[in-house]
């Protein structure tokens, strides 16, 4: 059981650069998040899946697209990598919608620097 | 204002003493609070929820005043396995369950 696991661990890319972070869980859970961490900033919510089939977008989505590929399954991609998105990229996953006692698990993170 | 704030720290504490943070939140509306840990590097985790009547788990107590809108953590005997940063966090109400995030208060256990 490995819990959240993402890739790449680290990530340098050139402005304009494209990538996509991956993410996976295996708790079977149905609510999966996108978090930037930067320093002096708590975690702030790019996106989130509340369910298989549905994104919203959180607090910070422009520049970023999600995909739920399936139920443990969910991707962000940066289409045009600008230096403003260095930080470090956590996925999480929780069992129904988050809050309300409802514990969030956390990948490793991704490391990610745009030149 | 912030929506959740935290003292930063750094808080330098002996090991076997007792140190006590508290978080600010603005939104009155909220409805969950949890404390998360940190390690240098790693990825947040849950450390404990906070419940409205106070909720202690070992060494480790967390209060909720709704009326001053604040939550606190308290660490008993420190050990220097606690060296870490604490996330406040909070849902934002109202029907929204997402969570808000403190920026954090970094701990360091002093042998």
């Amino acid at each position: 059981n490995a819990g959240v696991t993402q890739t790449p661990k680290f990530q340098v890319l050139k402005t304009g650069q494209s990538m996509t972070l991956q993410c996976a869980q295996d708790m079977n859970h149905n609510s999966m998040y996108w978090y930037r961490q930067d320093p002096g900033m708590g975690l702030r919510l790019i996106y989130y899946s509340a369910s298989e089939g549905t994104t919203d977008k959180g607090e910070v989505p422009n520049g970023y697209n999600v995909s739920r590929l399936n139920k443990r399954e969910f991707s962000l991609r940066l289409e045009s990598a600008a230096p403003s998105q260095t930080s470090v990229y956590f996925c999480a996953s929780s069992e129904l919608g988050g809050g309300a006692y409802n514990e969030q698990f956390f990948g490793p993170g991704t490391r990610l620097t745009v030149l | 204002r912030k929506e959740v704030e935290q003292d930063p720290g750094p808080f330098n504490v002996p090991e076997g003493a007792t140190v006590a943070f508290n978080c600010t939140y603005s939104n009155s509306a909220s409805q969950s609070f949890f404390w998360y840990r940190q390690d240098c590097r790693k990825e947040p985790k849950l450390l404990m929820s906070v419940y409205s009547s106070g909720n202690e788990d070992g060494r480790f107590t967390a209060q909720l005043n709704r009326a001053s809108q604040y939550i606190s953590l308290l660490i008993r005997d420190s050990k220097l396995s606690d060296s870490a940063t604490y996330l406040c966090v909070v849902t934002r109400g109202g029907g929204n369950e997402k969570l808000t995030f403190g920026t954090g208060t970094r701990l360091t256990i002093i042998p």
